[in-house]
């Protein structure tokens, strides 16, 4: 299995800080590497996929980058409602595997 | 647009048999693989297995002795069975649909499976 090894675990910010969330891969994955948001109680909100495409309806605060084994999420101006923990997944191979997640809470 | 629902037991007993539903409205189940994922209280995101509409399915390795994904393309459901269920096996449930790249672009809002007697 491909291992994702997210940092920070978790992290405490202000509204609009720069927030950089690091992923990295125990293998090559290309840029098979998508991004989700979850809050408290809701599913997964899918914000990047491919490395650095956002979904449709996600903010422009959010950008992705990276390729083979290490990644980033960016989210340029932290809001209210940013407060949440992030999860990477990688889909280059069966079985599909997520990092542990970092949770982005409130200075 | 497509949205997910799942349904099934909210409590099943040890050793039996986990059995869960996902329906699909907005949209078509065919052309479109689908998955179902799992989130242990308090724990992260663990991909359970994934089937195409035409009734393939590639399971994790994991639990691929006790998991089966089937479809029922004329309700437009599809489901998961997971036998010989333990506490370990407590979560929240989720399905999803594949996007681009094999992201999960769509989810169910979960429901929650307690594994006890």
């Amino acid at each position: 299995d491909i291992q994702m090894t997210q940092s920070p675990s978790s992290l405490s910010a202000s509204v609009g800080d720069r927030v950089t969330i690091t992923c990295r891969a125990s293998q090559s994955i290309s840029n098979y590497l998508n991004w989700y948001q979850q809050k408290p109680g809701k599913a997964p909100n899918l914000l990047i996929y491919v490395a650095s495409t956002l979904q449709s309806g996600v903010p422009s605060r959010f950008s992705g980058s990276g390729s083979g084994t290490d990644f980033t999420l960016t989210i340029s101006s932290l809001q209210p409602e940013d407060f949440a923990t992030y999860y990477c997944q990688q889909s280059y191979s069966t079985p599909w595997t997520f990092g542990q997640g970092t949770k982005v809470e409130i200075k | 647009q497509v949205q997910l629902q799942e349904s099934g037991p909210g409590l099943v007993k040890p050793s039996e048999t986990l059995s869960l539903t996902c329906t699909v409205s907005g949209g078509s189940i065919s052309s479109n693989y689908w998955s179902w994922i799992r989130q242990p209280p308090g724990k992260g995101l663990e991909w359970i297995g994934y089937l195409y509409y035409s009734g393939s399915t590639n399971y994790n390795p994991s639990l691929t002795s006790r998991v089966t994904i089937s479809v029922d393309t004329s309700k437009n459901q599809f489901s998961l069975k997971l036998s010989s269920v333990t506490a370990a096996d407590t979560a929240v449930y989720y399905c999803a649909r594949h996007g681009v790249g094999s992201s999960m672009d769509v989810w169910g809002q979960g429901t929650t499976v307690t594994v006890s007697s």
